[in-house]
């Protein structure tokens, strides 16, 4: 079956400028989280989706990240102005329900010029 | 979420048992351990959970000390596809997210 699909598979960007990612999580899967990885770390939680709602923003790292979700399916994270320190890859993951194990997508590669 | 503590790489030879430790020392009763990998370029990967019972599905095992204090993911017959990044992570079920309970996990190297 079709897992979670990430895109754009990479960006490469100039500093400064607006950049959104995109998550579809697999069907029916009620939970949405994003997380960031940077080159050779673990991964940093992002901000958790219940249905199209967000419960736990809080790992949100400034005032230029923001996500939304529509309905229990895709879901975008936007980044705005963005800064050198914003390159990373960007995770999404899905869970059936938030006690269940999450599959996450291959991510997107955001380099910041 | 309780903190975990893993070996920073270990080895193993194609065929045989890889067994990957993690210590969870401050563990509470309602927190599983969760075991994922991440292989290169790609995003990580469910492998297997517990509470306090030893549990076994297609990919691995986890043996969950009496205590719960540590645990143990067993890959039977390691491949050289096995090579990745093993994350161990401890959590309890109704939190939303990992936050930055990814640590650095273990750099698992699968030889021939």
């Amino acid at each position: 079956g079709a897992g979670v699909s990430q895109s754009p598979s990479n960006k490469v960007t100039e500093k400064g400028k607006d950049v959104e990612l995109r998550c579809d999580p697999i069907s029916g899967h009620t939970a949405l989280y994003w997380y960031r990885q940077r080159l050779g770390q673990g991964l940093e939680f992002l901000i958790y989706f219940q249905g199209n709602s967000a419960p736990d923003k809080s790992g949100l790292p400034s005032d230029r990240f923001s996500a939304e979700r529509t309905g229990e399916s895709v879901s975008t994270l936007t980044i705005q102005r963005t800064q050198q320190e914003d390159s990373a890859v960007y995770l999404c993951a899905s869970s059936l329900a938030r006690d269940q194990p999450q599959h996450f997508g291959d991510g997107t590669r955001l380099s910041i010029l | 979420d309780a903190k975990t503590t893993q070996p920073t790489s270990m080895d193993c030879a194609e065929g045989r048992a890889a067994n990957l430790p993690c210590n969870h020392s401050t563990i509470s009763g309602n927190e599983y351990v969760y075991w994922y990998r991440q292989i290169h370029s790609q995003g990580p990967q469910y492998i297997i959970h517990g509470l306090k019972n030893n549990e076994t599905n297609e990919m691995a095992s986890l043996i969950i000390t009496e205590d719960r204090k540590s645990s143990t993911l067993i890959l039977p017959h390691a491949t050289l596809r096995d090579t990745a990044v093993y994350y161990c992570i401890v959590r309890a079920p109704n939190t939303g997210g990992f936050k930055t309970i990814f640590g650095a996990g273990t750099r698992l190297f699968v030889k021939a």
